[in-house]
């Protein structure tokens, strides 16, 4: 494809749910990124691979919080059992390597995520 | 750890040039990005500066001082189109995650 999709744009969920996001990287790219936007905010981190070797989840909130990339493409971040202060955007963006600083994120539209 | 602030809000007019300023604080630095985001969409690269100096690109310009750990975005002849957000982001770490400011909304009118 020719960027970075995400899949559903939009969800709504009970609170106590689970949910399930897809990312779709741009095809090739080793580094995968999961950020959270909080209206209003800017962008925060949640997890990093690199093909499909989870090396970085030290911005996931909680353990209820967990992301995959199996096959080093396709990723996955599910979130059990929601709760309200889950509402936010959920951001996918993918790069080239992580080798250089200067290596462009491409980002995808978001999932946004209301938990009721 | 890291620090990063910028304007909330900034409106302009028209045909005018606005700057939007950026502070950081960083422990190593590994060069600044200033993205786009339009409500609803996803951010948007614009710039990378990593040296001292002003960077041009059509009527986008990045500047960054290293020594004062400031970095501004110059939008010259503004269009409506221009009304977006823009993040600050640095660099962090040894997988360049991105540490994002809060963003400036910009509201450009006629």
């Amino acid at each position: 494809g020719a960027g970075v999709s995400q899949s559903p744009r939009y969800k709504v969920a009970k609170r106590g749910q689970d949910v399930a996001l897809r990312c779709d990287p741009i095809s090739g790219h080793v580094s995968l990124f999961w950020y959270q936007q909080a209206l209003g905010q800017g962008p925060e981190f949640l997890t990093y691979f690199q093909n499909e070797a989870q090396l970085d989840k030290s911005g996931l909130p909680s353990d209820r919080f967990f992301a995959e990339r199996p096959e080093g493409s396709v990723s996955t971040l599910k979130i059990q059992r929601t709760q309200q202060e889950d509402s936010a955007v959920y951001l996918c963006a993918s790069s080239i390597n992580s080798g250089d600083y200067y290596n462009e994120q491409f980002f995808g539209p978001g999932t946004r995520l209301t938990v009721l | 750890g890291q620090n990063i602030d910028q304007p909330t809000e900034m409106t302009a007019t028209e045909g005018a040039i606005v700057q939007i300023n950026c502070t950081y604080q960083t422990s190593g630095f590994n060069g600044l990005f200033w993205y786009q985001q339009h409500a609803g969409e996803a951010p948007t690269f614009l710039s990378y500066n990593v040296l001292d100096g002003l960077e041009e690109k059509g009527r986008f310009s990045s500047f960054l001082s290293r020594s004062k750990g400031y970095s501004y975005l110059l939008l010259k002849e503004l269009q409506m189109k221009d009304s977006a957000s823009y993040l600050c982001a640095v660099p962090s770490g040894g997988y360049n995650k991105l540490i994002f400011g809060a963003g400036t909304r910009l509201a450009v009118h006629p």
